[in-house]
C-alpha cells in the first residue's frame, strides 16, 4: 500500500483558495486516490477521487501530475464551515486491502 | 435514507464489561467497515464485511474483539471484557461495492471505559 504525506495543518482565510498537496512517492500503477474531509464529532465524509490529470465536482478539484507521485486537492473561495481535517487515501479502487489513514491535514479558516 | 444508523451514540462502561455497538448500513450497500479513531493512533479499519462475510479482520486489535454481520443491513462490534484503553469512537461505514469507492460514514459512537 502507498504511503501518503500531508501536512499536518494548514491555516487560510475566507474566501481563498486552498491547495492541499498529498505525496505517494510509491504510488501503485493501480492506485486510486481518495480525499475525504472529516469534522469534529463526525464520520469522514468523501470529497473526491481521481487516478490522473485532473477531477472536478461541486466541491472541489482534484490535480494529479503525470508520475502520480503527489496529488493536491483545491478548494474554492473557502468559507468558515471549511475548517476540518482533510485526509488523503491511495489504494487500489476494487481489492481487499487493509486501508491507512494518515493523520490528515488540519485546515483551519480564519475570518 | 437515513444513512448509515450507529447506536449507541454514547457508552460509558467499567472496565471488564461487554460492550457491543450497532449498525444499520445503507440499504443495497454490499460492504461495511468498523474503524476505531482516537487521538494518538487516528483512524483505524478494525474490519470489513462485503456481501456479510468478513474478508480482512487483521486490524481487529485482539482476541477481545469480534464482529458479525449477521444479515445485510445489521452489524455488530463486540468487545468482552472492555479495557481502558478500548476508549475512542467507533465509526461503521458502508459502500456500494468493496473497495475504496466513496464509502459512507455514521455519526459514531463514543465509547468511554473507565
Amino acid at each position: 500500500l502507498a504511503k501518503t504525506t500531508q501536512p499536518i495543518s494548514m491555516d487560510s482565510y475566507e474566501g481563498q483558495e486552498v491547495n492541499i498537496t498529498c505525496s505517494h512517492n510509491n504510488i501503485a500503477t493501480n492506485d486510486y486516490i481518495t480525499w475525504y474531509q472529516q469534522f469534529p464529532s463526525q464520520g469522514p465524509r468523501f470529497i473526491i477521487q481521481g487516478y490522473k490529470t485532473k477531477v472536478t465536482n461541486e466541491v472541489a478539484s482534484l490535480f494529479i501530475p503525470a508520475d502520480r507521485k503527489s496529488s493536491t486537492l483545491s478548494l474554492p473561495r473557502v468559507s468558515l464551515s471549511d475548517t476540518a481535517v482533510y485526509y488523503c487515501l491511495v489504494a487500489p479502487l476494487d481489492s481487499n486491502y487493509q486501508l491507512i489513514w494518515g493523520a490528515g491535514t488540519k485546515l483551519i479558516i480564519k475570518p | 435514507d437515513a444513512g448509515v444508523i450507529q447506536s449507541p451514540r454514547h457508552e460509558v462502561t467499567e472496565m471488564g464489561q461487554e460492550v457491543t455497538l450497532r449498525c444499520k448500513p445503507i440499504s443495497g450497500h454490499n460492504s461495511l467497515f468498523w474503524y476505531r479513531q482516537t487521538m494518538m493512533r487516528g483512524l483505524e479499519l478494525l474490519i470489513y464485511f462485503n456481501n456479510n462475510v468478513p474478508i480482512d479482520d487483521s486490524g481487529m486489535p485482539e482476541d477481545r474483539f469480534s464482529a458479525k454481520m449477521p444479515n445485510a443491513s445489521f452489524s455488530t462490534l463486540k468487545i468482552q471484557p472492555s479495557e481502558p484503553r478500548d476508549s475512542a469512537v467507533y465509526f461503521c461505514a458502508s459502500s456500494l461495492t468493496r473497495g475504496l469507492e466513496e464509502q459512507y460514514f455514521g455519526p459514531g459512537t463514543r465509547l468511554t471505559v473507565t
